[in-house]
C-alpha cells in the first residue's frame, strides 16, 4: 500500500511569513495526526482528526496554527505568522484505529524559520 | 497530558554490546508502542505491548511492559551499526486515543 505522503519536503521562510503543509494519508485511514518534532525531541501532537472532525487540538497554538481536513481525506496545516521557534519537522501520520492500530508516518516537512 | 520519560537520552556503544532503554511514567497507559526513527524519515513502529507484564521479542530486540502498565523497556542484544537511530516510546492514554511520545533515546552503534 502507498504510504503517507507529505509535501513539501523542505521549506525555508522568514519570520512573520506564512507557510502551509500538505498531507495525504493512507487510503481508508480515518484518523489523521499532525505532530511537531523539534530537533532532538520526540514528536508532539498538534492536532488529531477523525474523518473530517477534530478529536484533539488542545496543544495546537491556535493564534498562529490552523489545520483542516475538509473532505476527510487529505489535510493541510498552516502557520501564520511564523516564529523562529516554529523551526521543526512537521510529521503527518494516519491510523485505521487509534486505540489498537499503529500510526503510519510520512517523512515530514522540515521547516526552517529565519 | 500523560508524560513519558525515556532514559538514557543518548547512548553510544560498540558493536556487539547489549543495551537497555527505559520508558517510565506515573500514569497508566492502555497500550505502549515503540518506534524507531532514522534521519530524514518518520518513526516506524517496532512493537505494541498491551498487557501488563507482557514480553515481546523481535529478533535481537526484547520489549517488556511493566505489570502496572506505567513503564516499559527495550533491550537490544549484540547491537549492530544498523540499530543506530532514535528510539521512541509512545503511550495510548486510557481516557482517549491520544498517542503521547517520550523524548527519545538516540542510539549510536559504532563498528
Amino acid at each position: 500500500e502507498a504510504g503517507v505522503a507529505q509535501s513539501p519536503r523542505y521549506k525555508i521562510i522568514e519570520k512573520r511569513q506564512s507557510v502551509a503543509f500538505w498531507c495525504n494519508p493512507i487510503s481508508g485511514h480515518a484518523t489523521l495526526y499532525w505532530y511537531q518534532q523539534i530537533l532532538g525531541q520526540g514528536p508532539k501532537l498538534l492536532i488529531q482528526f477523525q474523518n473530517n472532525g477534530v478529536v484533539d487540538d488542545s496543544q495546537l497554538p491556535k493564534d498562529r496554527f490552523s489545520a483542516e481536513r475538509l473532505k476527510g481525506v487529505d489535510s493541510t496545516l498552516k502557520i501564520q505568522p511564523a516564529k523562529l521557534e516554529d523551526s521543526a519537522v512537521y510529521l503527518c501520520a494516519s491510523s485505521s484505529n487509534p486505540r489498537n492500530s499503529p500510526l503510519h508516518f510520512g517523512n515530514g516537512t522540515r521547516l526552517t524559520v529565519t | 497530558t500523560q508524560l513519558l520519560e525515556q532514559s538514557p537520552q543518548f547512548l553510544s556503544i560498540q558493536e556487539g554490546e547489549n543495551l537497555t532503554v527505559y520508558c517510565n511514567s506515573s500514569s497508566v497507559f492502555s497500550s505502549l508502542q515503540w518506534y524507531r526513527q532514522e534521519p530524514g524519515e518518520g518513526p516506524v513502529l517496532l512493537v505494541t505491548v498491551v498487557t501488563g507484564g507482557e514480553v515481546k521479542k523481535l529478533k535481537r530486540l526484547t520489549f517488556q511492559f511493566g505489570d502496572a502498565r506505567k513503564d516499559s523497556s527495550l533491550h537490544i542484544t549484540a547491537a549492530q551499526p544498523g540499530d543506530t537511530g532514535l528510539y521512541l516510546c509512545a503511550g495510548v492514554e486510557t481516557s482517549g486515543s491520544r498517542l503521547t511520545f517520550g523524548e527519545g533515546t538516540q542510539l549510536t552503534v559504532n563498528p
